[in-house]
């Protein structure tokens, strides 16, 4: 299993530019959620999904898009990147059970100029 | 979700007990208390969980006082690899949603 893995692991932008982060996992769960960590801060919530074709705004949804076409994969996307936000993004998956222990992957560093 | 108020920083030696505490004055009766660590920059990692009783697996325990308003994880031979930011989180809800604060930097010294 290779558990939860990002893509790309670091990317520079311009202001303005747009990309997509994937993430995949292959552990069969129902819920992923998308996270980003500002330097020196906790983890904060941007989008999530409890189901394929499914989601739902976190704490600091704007500037973001998200899409869940298959079940192992969570799309997040920006769509005119801003210098605000640089940040590591980090992608988890859980099952929906009672325990709801969430599986992270090791982040993609993205700094936008 | 509840909060929690957790210290800034903690030092512990090495092969001692590391004992980090968590406030969550305002936790519901349905609310888990939830332990994650993160070490330098990698993603979170998964420690333990408890909603009333007292819990331990292979990394940890974890203590809840009885009126539930206060929670201690507790590493009992703490090693430098458990250098690491500690996060406690309550959470209630089926989207499995968790509101990460700041935690505590947990700094072990040989």
């Amino acid at each position: 299993n290779a558990g939860v893995t990002q893509t790309p692991k670091f990317r520079v932008l311009k202001t303005g530019q747009s990309m997509t982060l994937l993430c995949a996992q292959d552990m069969n769960h129902e819920y992923m959620y998308w996270y980003r960590q500002d330097p020196g801060m906790g983890l904060r919530l941007i989008h999530y999904s409890v189901g394929e074709g499914t989601t739902a705004k976190g704490e600091v949804p704007d500037g973001y898009n998200v899409s869940r076409l298959k079940k192992q994969n969570f799309l997040l996307g920006l769509e005119s990147a801003a210098p605000s936000q640089t940040s590591v993004y980090f992608c988890a998956s859980s099952y929906p059970t009672p325990t709801y222990e969430q599986y992270f992957g090791p982040g993609t560093r993205l700094t936008v100029t | 979700d509840a909060k929690t108020t957790q210290p800034p920083s903690m030092d512990c030696a090495e092969g001692r007990a590391a004992n980090l505490p968590c406030n969550h004055s305002t936790i519901s009766g349905n609310e888990y208390v939830y332990w994650y660590r993160q070490i330098h920059s990698q993603g979170p990692q998964y420690i333990i969980h408890g909603l009333k009783n007292n819990e331990t697996n292979e990394m940890a325990s974890l203590i809840i006082t009885e009126d539930r308003k206060s929670s201690t994880l507790i590493l009992p031979h703490a090693t430098l690899r458990d250098t690491a930011v500690y996060y406690c989180i309550v959470r209630a809800g089926n989207t499995g949603k968790l509101i990460f604060g700041q935690g505590t930097t947990l700094q072990v010294k040989p």
